[in-house]
């Protein structure tokens, strides 16, 4: 119940079209929706978060789409460039401090 | 400003060894947490700090894992007779807030450990 199913595991978009990562969750606790961003050697970065209580977010050119009866949620990175190429990791939080990540999907753009 | 910067950035140890890990939040921040990445992997859950309290250390693998944070700001993971499947990248992160406040956790580089 803990855990947080990604997919998919890997992707390939071409420059300029849209990405899609999905998410689905089981513990109806979660009460924040993170998205990271993590390149090679790196530590994760924070993306875009959403709370449950909205079905839409965005920022920029990546948007996160929330299902709370379908407990699932999904990141669209629209006009996908080179150098959105990394792994990205869906997380849900519950409790206040406690995350936990799904398995990460790793995006390349090719040019 | 400084981020969460993390020592040392690899880590080699023959199996049955200790090893300590450093990790330097950003200043002022409240919250602590550490993480364990396997290879290929989103990171778990291993411990969280409120300044110097540990509040949840229910992530923690075994025994032979212990966290502290004394003063309420730099932090060592130490992993004692390390064994092959504590090779992993050891990431720290650190928030400003605590609780449910904590909501963007800023990453360090990780230390990959990596046991012989």
């Amino acid at each position: 119940q803990q855990q947080v199913k990604q997919s998919p595991q890997s992707l390939i978009v071409q420059k300029g079209g849209i990405s899609i990562i999905n998410c689905a969750y089981e513990n109806t606790a979660f009460d924040y929706f993170p998205w990271y961003q993590q390149f090679p050697g790196k530590g994760p970065a924070l993306l875009i978060a959403i709370r449950p209580d909205v079905s839409e977010k965005k920022e920029g050119r990546f948007t996160i789409s929330f299902n709370k009866s379908a407990k699932q949620f999904s990141l669209h990175i629209m006009d996908s460039q080179p150098g959105d190429s990394a792994t990205y990791f869906c997380a849900a939080r519950s409790g206040g401090f406690k995350t936990i990540f799904g398995a990460g999907t790793r995006l390349f753009v090719k040019a | 400003g400084a981020g969460v910067s993390q020592s040392p950035r690899y880590k080699v140890a023959k199996r049955g060894q200790d090893v300590a890990l450093r990790c330097d939040p950003i200043s002022g921040h409240v919250s602590l947490f550490w993480y364990q990445q396997a290879l290929g992997q989103g990171p778990e859950f291993l411990t969280y700090f409120q300044n110097e309290a540990q509040l949840d250390k229910s992530g923690l693998p075994s025994d032979r894992f212990f966290a502290e944070r004394p003063e309420g700001s730099v932090s060592t993971l130490k992993i004692q007779r390390t064994q092959q499947e504590d090779s992993a990248v050891y990431l720290c992160a650190s928030s400003l807030m605590a609780g449910w406040n904590s909501e963007t956790q800023y990453f360090g580089p990780g230390t990959r450990l990596l046991v012989l």
